[in-house]
């Protein structure tokens, strides 16, 4: 069985620019989530999915953050314009059962 | 809201020694608890996970956590560190009794294991 795979696992963008994350989970997972690890600090919470609707939105920093989840499988977060502050790790799970939780490798995005 | 406390952002430990990674949580509802393990350039993994069943929860590569009400803990051991130990351990709670779904993390705790 394939874990969660994200794409790209780096980026490195200048501030003003966007940039799409995506987040393949595991197939048959109605669940999906995005967190953020910023500078080393706790890993924090974004969204939910459940399929396509967004559960729970209530980790979104701010609108420049929009995430998709189109027919319910992958998912796509976009940063626009992208901030210095906006850098860090940005992690994807997805889940079958609300008690775990499979993440998938991170994507580490550097805004300079 | 909840909130997770690692005490130590760095332990260090001589392979074969006692592993304890601390963790204290704040919780008004009885919650779920995970420890999940980062080793480099890799995803984090599930090591074990509390949901209300047996208070001492056996995970994965030897593993494993005590929950505590008393002293809102969930500390995880291994008897005796090996050097593949050598990873960031991270420590999760559920937002509690009406969504399970979200989860608190600590600042994670890096773990050195010395030959």
């Amino acid at each position: 069985e394939a874990g969660v795979t994200q794409f790209p696992s780096h980026s490195v963008i200048e501030k003003g620019q966007t940039v799409t994350l995506r987040c393949d989970p595991i197939s048959g997972h109605d669940n999906l989530y995005w967190y953020r690890r910023v500078m080393g600090k706790e890993i924090k919470f974004l969204l939910h999915f459940v399929k396509e609707s967004k559960q729970d939105e209530s980790g979104m920093p701010n609108n420049r953050f929009l995430a998709e989840r189109t027919g319910g499988t992958y998912s796509t977060l976009k940063v626009q314009p992208a901030e210095l502050e906006d850098s860090g790790v940005y992690f994807c799970a997805s889940s079958h059962y609300v008690d775990e939780q499979y993440f998938g490798p991170g994507t580490r995005l550097t805004v300079t | 809201a909840q909130s997770v406390t690692q005490l130590g952002s760095h332990v260090s430990v001589s392979e074969g020694a006692l592993v304890l990674l601390r963790c204290n949580y704040s919780s008004s509802v009885p919650p779920y608890l995970f420890w999940y393990v980062q080793y480099p350039n890799q995803g984090l993994q599930l090591l074990l996970k509390y949901t209300s069943a047996a208070t001492l929860v056996k995970g994965i590569n030897g593993f494993e956590a005590e929950f505590k009400k008393s002293e809102t803990s969930f500390h995880l051991t291994k008897p005796s560190a090996h050097m593949s130990d050598a990873a960031e351990y991270f420590c999760a709670v559920s937002a509690g009794e009406y969504n399970f779904n979200k989860f608190y993390f600590g600042s994670g705790t890096k773990l050195n294991v010395k030959p």
